[in-house]
């Protein structure tokens, strides 16, 4: 079985500081990783997706994460926030094997970028 | 536009009702998920369609009864609900495995 844990339920940074959403996962197979965010009365969009290579990951918005397989992590970045980043975002995980669709969320973390 | 519409996006119940969510997606996908987000808890998953074909029950009570007549379009129908069913229902779907595209959700409050 897997989970997915988020270790900060709120995170408040002043505008054009940098973040970082941690995100830490168990797993006993290998595990594709995800975050997505969900902005206020919205479903969720997909940020960025490790599935292999590369351990750093490219996302919209100028986001980031770096998979580390030693750390079981996933922590995601941004090193200017805006307003407009004001949203929860969502680690989530789901094994190797089997489809996509047994997607493992975290509790999320609602981020709050003040002027 | 997010290409996976659900309707309605509010809805209020008394808990004898009867009623039904839906979900349509524009994407081409064959997998489609109905999942329940309630406030400080994380995404549960409900249900998980296929090609039309249900895959996946995470132990969901048996008022919360799933619909999927094509890969296009998902139903969630609700009878006797209970005030803990209050939540917001997101639908998804994807193509094969790749990543899911969700709804905007349904509110959903019984009385």
């Amino acid at each position: 079985a897997q989970s997915v844990t988020q270790l900060d339920s709120q995170v408040p940074v002043f505008e054009e500081a940098p973040v970082e959403l941690r995100c830490n996962y168990s797993s006993s197979v290998s595990v594709y990783l995800f975050w997505y965010v969900q902005y206020p009365n919205q479903g969720l969009q997909l940020l960025l997706k490790y599935l292999s290579g590369s351990t750093l990951v490219k996302g919209i918005n100028g986001f980031e994460a770096e998979f580390n397989k030693s750390q079981t992590s996933f922590h995601l970045r941004k090193p200017s926030v805006h307003i407009s980043d004001t949203a929860e975002y969502f680690c989530a995980v789901t094994p190797h094997r089997g489809s996509q669709g047994n997607l493992i969320f975290g509790k999320g973390t609602k981020l709050s970028v003040k002027p | 536009e997010t290409g996976v519409t659900q309707t309605p996006r509010h809805l209020v119940m008394g808990m004898t009702n009867k009623k039904s969510l839906k979900c349509e997606q524009h994407l081409g996908h064959n997998a489609m998920y109905w999942y329940k987000q309630s406030a400080k808890k994380p995404l549960e998953l409900m249900f998980v369609y296929n090609f039309k074909e249900q895959t996946e029950n995470n132990s969901v009570p048996s008022r919360f009864s799933p619909e999927c007549p094509n890969s296009s379009h998902l139903f969630l129908h609700l009878h006797t609900l209970q005030p803990e069913d209050s939540a917001l229902y997101l639908c998804a779907s994807s193509q094969s495995n790749q990543p899911q595209h969700f709804g905007d959700g349904t509110r959903l409050s019984i009385l």
